[in-house]
């Protein structure tokens, strides 16, 4: 079965600090993975997708940034944190044919940027 | 275009029902409805790709009038284990950045004894 990784759980960082956010999956080939935010009460925003190794597309501008070096590895990156980058950021993966594919996501990072 | 959820947020007694709609400004190719507990990640329920679909899941159902764009979920005779958030996501077209779901603000639902 498949499963995905997300860590860490939970994360403090100072404003101006650099962040390093991992996903895997297992159990699947050639996913579409998937970062989103949710901010304290708020919806679910989409901030990058990736269909392939090296592939990303972002949704949102942003001092934030994702690649994809595995196929099943999924890594949000930041040089800079700032306060607003707090929130509950979620990987998450579907199957290649997206449309009929729900959306399985990790457990979630909670950042606290200070 | 971020759809638009409605209520906000209700409060229910067990065995009571509830509707959660979800609308969209713009053509609709599937809906999907998930369910997210406080401070979990969200939970997928189900996705409708017809017009007109409508699907269940135990005593959780949905619609999708493609022609209203629109969908909503159906919960009857709640329970409990119901209480949570409720996201719909919708995708107006297939493949592409379209592809993606954008998600409405949430449906907050609390099932009190």
């Amino acid at each position: 079965s498949q499963t995905i990784h997300q860590w860490p759980a939970t994360l403090v960082q100072p404003v101006g600090s650099p962040l390093s956010l991992e996903c895997t999956v297992e159990g699947t080939s050639n996913p579409n993975l998937y970062w989103y935010r949710q901010a304290a009460g708020r919806g679910l925003q989409l901030l990058f997708y990736s269909v392939g190794i090296g592939q990303i597309s972002s949704e949102v501008p942003q001092n934030l940034s994702a690649s994809r070096p595995q196929d099943r590895q999924f890594i949000l990156s930041s040089k800079k944190l700032l306060l607003s980058d707090s929130g509950f950021y979620l990987c998450a993966w579907t199957g290649r044919v997206a449309y009929n594919s729900p959306l399985h996501f990790g457990n979630g990072t909670r950042l606290t940027v200070t | 275009q971020q759809p638009v959820q409605s209520p906000q947020a209700v409060i229910l007694r067990e065995g009571e029902d509830a509707v959660i709609n979800c609308s969209s400004s713009k053509a609709l190719y599937s809906v999907h409805w998930y369910r997210q507990k406080h401070g979990e990640a969200p939970v997928f329920l189900m996705i409708l790709l017809k017009g007109g679909e409508q699907k269940g899941h135990d005593k959780i159902s949905a619609s999708f009038n493609e022609k209203k764009q629109q969908s909503s979920l159906y919960l009857t005779a709640s329970q409990l284990s119901y209480s949570g958030t409720y996201f719909c996501g919708l995708q107006s077209a297939y493949g592409g950045s379209q592809g993606n779901l954008i998600f409405g603000k949430g449906t907050k639902l609390s099932v009190k004894p």
